[in-house]
């Protein structure tokens, strides 16, 4: 059964702190893994997709990697701000469907 | 380009009532999924629809019930309510069930059972 777990859960940083977010997941035998970002009580918004070939994925400030054989993902921030505080969740796409972890919700602070 | 469009915004139920929640997919996609987030949790996948038929389904009673219709837009019933059902449902949008397909998610539907 495919497990999915970020670490930390929560994660508290002053503006301009480059950042590292951890995603694990027990079996390597994934197609794609998509990175969210979900703002309190709202819908997910698709950050990254990484898929199952591929090594890593950028978008602007924000840097997805992705190493099948040991089962991690890493979301990587730079220069954080106060609008990217939020829950940052990631997600394994196996068979069609999403598998999620917990996530991690962030807090830049001014 | 319209995004995913997912109605009611809130919703209030009592135990053991009914209810359903509608998903008009992003355009140009063809399959719709269904999760269910609880409060601090990630989502978790209820079922997936494609071609007006249900193709997958995560670990939910039969409670959970959904239907396609030929415009690619959904809609998940849920009888006999229960406490536990309380929380964010999620529709997601893709191209085909296809495993290499990025997902799309609406704003959800909060429902509170009293």
């Amino acid at each position: 059964k495919q497990e999915v777990t970020q670490i930390p859960a929560a994660l508290s940083v002053p503006e301009g702190e480059n950042l590292v977010l951890n995603c694990s997941f027990t079996d390597s035998a994934i197609y794609n893994l998509q990175w969210f970002r979900q703002d309190p009580g709202k819908g997910l918004t698709s950050l990254l997709l990484i898929q199952s070939s591929q090594r890593e994925q950028t978008s602007g400030r924000l840097n997805a990697s992705l190493d099948k054989s040991s089962g991690r993902s890493t979301l990587y921030i730079a220069a954080s701000q106060p609008g990217d505080s939020a829950t940052y969740l990631c997600a394994v796409i196996k068979g069609g469907k999403l598998i999620f972890g917990q996530g991690t919700t962030l807090q830049v602070k001014p | 380009d319209a995004g995913v469009t997912q109605s009611p915004t809130h919703l209030i139920k009592t135990r053991g009532q009914q209810v359903t929640l509608r998903c008009s997919p992003k355009s140009g996609h063809d399959t719709v999924s269904w999760y269910q987030q609880a409060l601090g949790q990630g989502p978790q996948f209820i079922f997936q629809y494609y071609e007006e038929e249900e193709r997958q389904r995560g670990n939910f009673p039969d409670r959970f019930s959904g239907h396609q219709f030929p415009n690619y837009s959904s809609e998940l019933n849920v009888n006999a309510l229960l406490l536990g059902d309380s929380a964010l449902y999620l529709c997601a949008s893709s191209l085909n069930p296809g495993t290499y397909n990025e997902q799309f998610f609406g704003p959800g539907t909060r429902l509170t059972v009293l």
